[in-house]
């Protein structure tokens, strides 16, 4: 069985700072890792994805995560928020590969202050 | 990039009635899509896994008489409330796996049942 636990549902930051999304996972396959944004009556964007690649992931936006088996851990950064960062963000694991249904963290909701 | 549509985006529908929603990919064939449910500042959950030419796969504690799916084509799956009640108010998302680890998401459907 896999989960996700989101461990903040409401980070708040200020525009120019540094946000983190802290998530963690349980999977008991080689799992599948993903960041997804959804905006106030928008569809689903992928931010970025791990698939036993590289540990560090680069997304889109400025954002990237960092996979730590040790620490079961795969959380979002990145450097400098904007204002248009404000958004609910889910942490997403799916094990083996992606074309298996999604689980769903309980999703971080991000406010920048400017 | 890939894009799934999801038709009708709002629905507003009487106790009783039921209501269909389709869920298209526009750009590539798939044979498997997945239907989710979000509550009001929730997560997703998994409803069903639907596959095209063969039964829909429920996730424990959905209703497959109530939730009908079809996959009708390569491109096209649907879901049917039937007998909708207010308690099935809810944001209804599908999903479509193309690449090997990368879903793409519909814009959503959201059901108010009066």
């Amino acid at each position: 069985a896999q989960s996700v636990t989101q461990l903040d549902s409401h980070v708040s930051v200020s525009e120019g700072t540094p946000v983190l999304l802290r998530c963690n996972y349980s999977s008991s396959y080689s799992p599948s890792l993903f960041w997804y944004v959804q905006h106030p009556n928008k569809g689903l964007q992928l931010l970025l994805k791990y698939t036993s690649a590289a540990t560090l992931v680069k997304g889109i936006n400025g954002f990237e995560a960092e996979f730590k088996k040790s620490e079961t851990s795969f959380h979002l950064t990145k450097p400098s928020a904007h204002m248009s960062d404000a958004a609910e963000y889910f942490c997403v694991v799916s094990e083996g590969t992606g074309r298996r249904a999604l689980t769903f963290g309980s999703g971080t909701r991000l406010q920048v202050q400017p | 990039g890939a894009v799934v549509s999801q038709h009708p985006s709002w629905v507003i529908c009487k106790s009783g009635t039921s209501v269909k929603i389709e869920c298209r990919s526009l750009d590539f064939q798939a044979t498997t899509m997945f239907w989710y449910r979000q509550f009001p500042k929730q997560s997703l959950m998994l409803m069903a896994t639907s596959n095209e030419g063969s039964k829909a796969t429920y996730e424990q504690g959905v209703e497959k008489d109530k939730f009908l799916i079809n996959h009708a084509s390569l491109t096209l799956s649907t879901l049917t409330v039937t007998s909708a009640h207010p308690e099935d108010s809810s944001f209804y998302i599908c999903s479509a796996p193309r690449e090997w680890h990368e879903q793409f998401f519909g814009p959503g459907t959201r059901l108010t049942v009066l």
